[in-house]
């Protein structure tokens, strides 16, 4: 069963920020928080990780509180391209960890 | 440029004809995976190689079955499809059980 709860949909308007929550009360202290997006019918995308520290990217960044209980993906000037299935993974890569992917967050940026 | 290559993109078959779902990858990764996605649901894992180590999830039927001949290819074979397996099916590579990286998917169709 997926260790992180996120909201089943959010709307953002285009050229606004995307903030993007995720709940995982559970982490272990060696599990990382993964960030994933499925635009409709292509295969899921990397996004960005992080374990303690903020992060980021070209693409996002990923704010982690200092508890690890929740974190939350930043889509600086969101686009109609970023429409799209997030999908929040907490995993291991100590060792064998399956990558599973829960509901995810259905967002969908208007113009 | 393409990274981890899935072909075709659209398979149809017969019920009970058996079919094969090709994966390539560009990324020299010592690990393969294979996904089944169904309509509205969650990626889920059928299993995947670490080198040439093959790893069956616990549920995965045994109608699938998967080959990996070199690094860079990775097969996914249905022995006998049922209308229950239409789904899309997505590859992912990864060094060792870091980041996963997804193909474009192939959506599997069956008559």
């Amino acid at each position: 069963d997926a260790k992180t709860t996120q909201p089943p949909s959010m709307d953002c308007a285009e050229g606004r920020a995307a903030n993007l929550p995720c709940n995982h009360s559970t982490i272990s202290g060696n599990e990382y928080v993964y960030w994933y997006r499925q635009i409709h019918s292509q295969g899921p995308q990397y996004i960005i990780h992080g374990l303690k520290n903020n992060e980021t990217n070209e693409m996002a960044s990923l704010i982690i509180t200092e508890d690890r209980k929740s974190s939350t993906l930043i889509l600086p000037h969101a686009t109609l391209r970023d429409t799209a299935v997030y999908y929040c993974i907490v995993w291991t890569t100590d060792s064998w960890g399956k990558l599973q992917f829960g509901a995810g967050t259905q967002v969908v940026v208007t113009p | 440029d393409a990274m981890v290559i899935q072909n075709p993109r659209y398979q149809v078959t017969q019920f009970g004809k058996p079919v094969t779902l090709s994966c390539s990858q560009t990324l020299n990764h010592n690990v393969m995976y294979w996904y089944q996605q169904k309509s509205s649901q969650a990626p889920k894992l059928l299993f995947h190689y670490y080198d040439k180590d093959f790893n069956n999830e616990a549920d995965t039927p045994d109608n699938f079955q998967s080959r990996r001949p070199n690094t860079s290819f990775c097969f996914l074979d249905i022995r006998s499809p049922g209308l229950g397996d239409a789904a899309m099916y997505l590859c992912a590579t990864g060094e060792g059980y870091e980041t996963q990286y997804f193909g474009p998917g192939t959506r599997l169709l069956v008559l």
